[in-house]
This record gives structure tokens, C-alpha cells and sequence, in this order.
């Protein structure tokens, strides 16, 4: 248990669907993260967030938009969606942004 | 920008063996280099780092060394056992920014 959860662990959705992955971090940490991890490729870093204020926005394509209402929380909000987005999607957090950085499980996203 | 090349992308060792991963980065600013370890259904958890002011740091079965010159950092684990088994995934990060660039990943198998 790294004290950062992520919900739902599975989500199938179709291409015209609207969904939210959530993320908690029970570690009193200042940065949270939000990266895509696909099939032997590296993880790609989508957002930074630090004391609730986006810090890097890696050119995501708007049908992800992030959200975080407190340092504890943060949302990934998903709009249509296309199948080359299946992926883990992985969040972190971190006491600061260039600190260690502690995983969630992931949640396994799968487009139709 | 930076890149981070990693190899093997598969290692199979037997059981008490030693297992070496290899990665190499582009950016001679990067000053922190940090190993994970991702085993099955969970993230990515911190194993160990270095930072570019020393050559070689280690913790029981597990070192890293660097050679800032050549610009490549290396993971030996002796000993393998069983539960080494996992991805194994180096990064590299520069002052002037908080993001991590990975490397691909290793899947690094023990055999019994």
C-alpha cells in the first residue's frame, strides 16, 4: 500500500462516453500526477499539479482534462475518447514536485 | 529534450544470479536518476536513485552506478531471487524542470 488510491482499477468505455478516473493521496504531499502508460513504451507524463496548480500540461489532447479540487484529490476527466487511448492510466504524488514519487495501481482504461 | 534509452527490454536470470540494466540519456544537465520497480498490478515503486555528484550508491542486493561522462546509468541486483521478478524502469530528470523521462522498461524474469 503506497497510501495513493485510484478508482475504478477497470473502466470500459465507448468512444462517445464521458467518465472520471479519481485518485486520493493519504500522504499530506504537495504534487500529484497523472501519466499514461501503454505496452513497452515509456510512461508518458500528461499533467503536474503542485499546491492544487497546474505546473505541465505535456500537449494532452483535450478529450483529457484534469481537475484538483485539494492536494488530496485529483480527477481525469474523459470525453470521446478514441481506442488508441487504452492504456494504464497511472497517478502519483510526490512532497514536491522534484521529490520521490509515490504510484497508485493504475486504472487499465479500454476504449471500444 | 532529454531521452532515455534502457536495455534489455527483457532479462531472464537464474535464480542467485546477478541481473544488469542499462540505460543511457542524452540531456549532460540530468542530475537525478532514480530505478523502479513495477510488479503486476501495481504502479511503479522507487528502489533506489543517485544524483550526479556521486559515481555509485547501494543498498543491500540492489546498487546503482553512473557515469556521467559516458552518460549512462546502470541497476546490478545480485542474489536474484523469485520475487525480483518484475519491470524494471529508469528515468532521469534535470534541475530545470520537475518531469522524470522514462526509459522503456526491462521485464527482468528469474528463473528457478
Amino acid at each position: 500500500e503506497t497510501g495513493v488510491t485510484q478508482t475504478p482499477r477497470h473502466l470500459v468505455m465507448g468512444m462517445t462516453n464521458k467518465k472520471s478516473l479519481k485518485c486520493e493521496q493519504h500522504l499530506g504531499h504537495n504534487a500529484m500526477y497523472w501519466y499514461k502508460q501503454s505496452a513497452k513504451k515509456p510512461l508518458e507524463l500528461m499533467f503536474v499539479y503542485s499546491l492544487e496548480e497546474r505546473v505541465e500540461n505535456n500537449s494532452v489532447p483535450s478529450r483529457f482534462s484534469p481537475e484538483c479540487p485539494n492536494s488530496s484529490h485529483l480527477f481525469l476527466h474523459l470525453h470521446t475518447l478514441q481506442p488508441e487511448d487504452s492504456a494504464l492510466y497511472l497517478c502519483a504524488s510526490s512532497q514536491d514536485p522534484d521529490n520521490e514519487q509515490f504510484f497508485g495501481p493504475g486504472t487499465r482504461l479500454t476504449v471500444l | 529534450g532529454e531521452n532515455v534509452e534502457q536495455h534489455p527490454s527483457t532479462l531472464s536470470v537464474q535464480e542467485g544470479d546477478s541481473a544488469v540494466i542499462k540505460c543511457t540519456y542524452s540531456d549532460s544537465a540530468s542530475n537525478y536518476f532514480p530505478w523502479y520497480k513495477q510488479e503486476l498490478g501495481k504502479g511503479p515503486q522507487l528502489i533506489i536513485d543517485i544524483r550526479s555528484n556521486v559515481g555509485e550508491k547501494k543498498d543491500q542486493r540492489i546498487a546503482v552506478t553512473l557515469n556521467k561522462t559516458a552518460k549512462h546509468f546502470s541497476l546490478h541486483i545480485t542474489e536474484t531471487q523469485p520475487e525480483d521478478s518484475a519491470v524494471y524502469f529508469c528515468a532521469a530528470e534535470t534541475d530545470s524542470n520537475y518531469q522524470l523521462i522514462w526509459g522503456a522498461g526491462t521485464k527482468l524474469i528469474i528463473k528457478p
